[in-house]
């Protein structure tokens, strides 16, 4: 099994639609969750902590489920702006560094 | 804050020759900073975890000997792929935390290596 997978779409997606990334990792001793965004040929960044209660920054609503290892990522009103590649990302190395999935990538169309 | 910079931002080299790149954390002072490798549609795999003043920690798979780190102070870390060939062609990305490996990391804008 995958350290961190994710399904690597496209999700292909009018604006103002609702979409949402699920995310599986398999190391149950991790402890801190996030969710990256990188897009084309630049470097990932932060869009999110994911903490046990959920948590929600405007439009993005982040899950996390500890029993079932499973992160979800969830955005409202999507708009042109949000089309990149989503990267779940969870702490689990050797040395608690982060472990990257390989991203979902979002195309928003007007 | 928290900004990390790299240099260069993409570098084109022939076959057999060593490049360096470095990473810098120009408003904090990082103790621990990572180096990433991205090859095209693959996601960001860990190389090393090197922290100021000791020896990078590599990741298996990685040779030490051609892959070069050195974290010679707080805000500074340099990574030289020696010999390089075209298999070694990828995006490289540092990235820097304050303190522990498991702090929040500040990404650089990567540097993109071409290998002819």
């Amino acid at each position: 099994r995958k350290e961190v997978e994710q399904d690597p779409g496209p999700f292909n997606v009018p604006e103002g639609a609702t979409v949402a990334f699920n995310c599986t990792y398999s190391n149950s001793a991790s402890q801190s969750f996030f969710w990256y965004r990188q897009d084309c040929r630049k470097e990932p960044k932060l869009l999110m902590s994911v903490y046990s209660s959920g948590n929600e920054d405007g439009r993005f609503t982040a899950q996390l489920n500890r029993a079932s290892q499973y992160i979800s990522l969830l955005i409202r009103d999507s708009k042109l702006s949000d089309s990149a590649t989503y990267l779940c990302v969870v702490n689990g190395g050797s040395q608690g560094n982060l472990i990257f999935g390989k991203g979902t990538k979002l195309s928003v169309k007007p | 804050g928290a900004v990390v910079s790299q240099h260069p931002s993409w570098v084109i080299c022939k076959s057999g020759t060593s490049v360096k790149i470095e990473c810098r954390s120009l408003d904090f002072q990082a103790t621990t900073m990572f180096w990433y490798r991205q090859f095209p549609k693959q996601s960001l795999m860990l190389m090393a975890t090197s922290n100021e003043g000791s020896k990078a920690t590599y990741e298996q798979g990685v040779e030490k000997d051609k892959f070069l780190i050195n974290h010679a102070s707080l805000t500074l870390s340099t990574l030289t792929v020696t010999s390089a060939h075209p298999e070694d062609s990828s995006f490289y990305i540092c990235s820097a935390s304050l303190r522990l490996a498991t702090d929040t990391q500040y990404f650089g804008p990567g540097t993109r290596l071409t290998v002819l």
